[in-house]
């Protein structure tokens, strides 16, 4: 069976700019996560989604924002850039509707923001 | 203070020595507990997924979960090369996705 995967592997941008990074789960996992991976703060939770719907969100501002789609795959966006976006964004899936299933990590998209 | 704290390292063993990490945290609330590898350029592996307290072995790896004490550790028997990476212990409360994660500790196993 596949696993997470995330695309593009790497991205370099802009301050100001917007990105979108892209998820495919794991076949069957209709749950996506997305966390940032950054050397200062470690590993942070961004945002949960199943049925196209927002579950869960953590503490990040409102210009880091997701999305689902009917086939589970899902998408994240980050627009007005700083240099301090400038991570590893890691995607992960899980089957949603077990008590608490683990999650399988992707091998996450590094931006740096230039 | 972090809500769960775990000691950076870098750890460093010889081959076939018996590793001990550990995690310690804070929220009451967390019910499942969760070891992670991070190989360089690559996202976390899970490795160990435990609920409540008491321990799990899986080959050569022992989780153990102290709730009292909100005290984890990962065991890792006769250690290799190829273990070598960054440890991520990884919590949640009960229902919830999202995982609250320690910093790391990076693990060198020598020849």
């Amino acid at each position: 069976k596949a696993g997470v995967t995330q695309t593009p592997r790497y991205l370099i941008k802009t301050r100001g700019q917007q990105v979108t990074l892209s998820c495919s789960p794991i076949s069957g996992h209709r749950s996506v996560s997305w966390y940032q991976q950054t050397p200062g703060q470690g590993l942070q939770f961004l945002f949960e989604y199943f049925s196209e719907t927002q579950r869960n969100k953590g503490n990040f501002p409102g210009r880091f924002s997701g999305r689902q789609f009917s086939n589970s795959r899902s998408e994240m966006n980050v627009s007005t850039l700083e240099l301090g976006d400038s991570a590893l964004y890691l995607c992960a899936s899980r089957v949603f509707g077990r008590d608490n299933s683990p999650l399988h990590f992707g091998n996450g998209t590094r931006l740096t923001v230039t | 203070q972090k809500e769960v704290e775990q000691d950076p390292g870098p750890l460093s063993v010889p081959e076939g020595a018996i590793v001990s990490l550990n995690c310690t945290y804070s929220n009451s609330a967390f019910q499942y507990f969760m070891w992670y590898r991070q190989y360089s350029r690559k996202g976390p592996e899970l490795l160990m997924y435990t609920y409540s307290s008491g321990n799990k072995e899986d080959g050569r790896f022992t989780a153990q979960v102290d709730k009292s004490s909100k005290y984890i550790s990962l065991f890792i028997r006769d250690s290799q090369p190829s273990d070598s990476a960054t440890y991520l212990c990884a919590m949640s409360a009960s229902r919830g996705n999202m995982l609250t994660f320690g910093g790391g500790t990076r693990l060198m196993v020598k020849p």
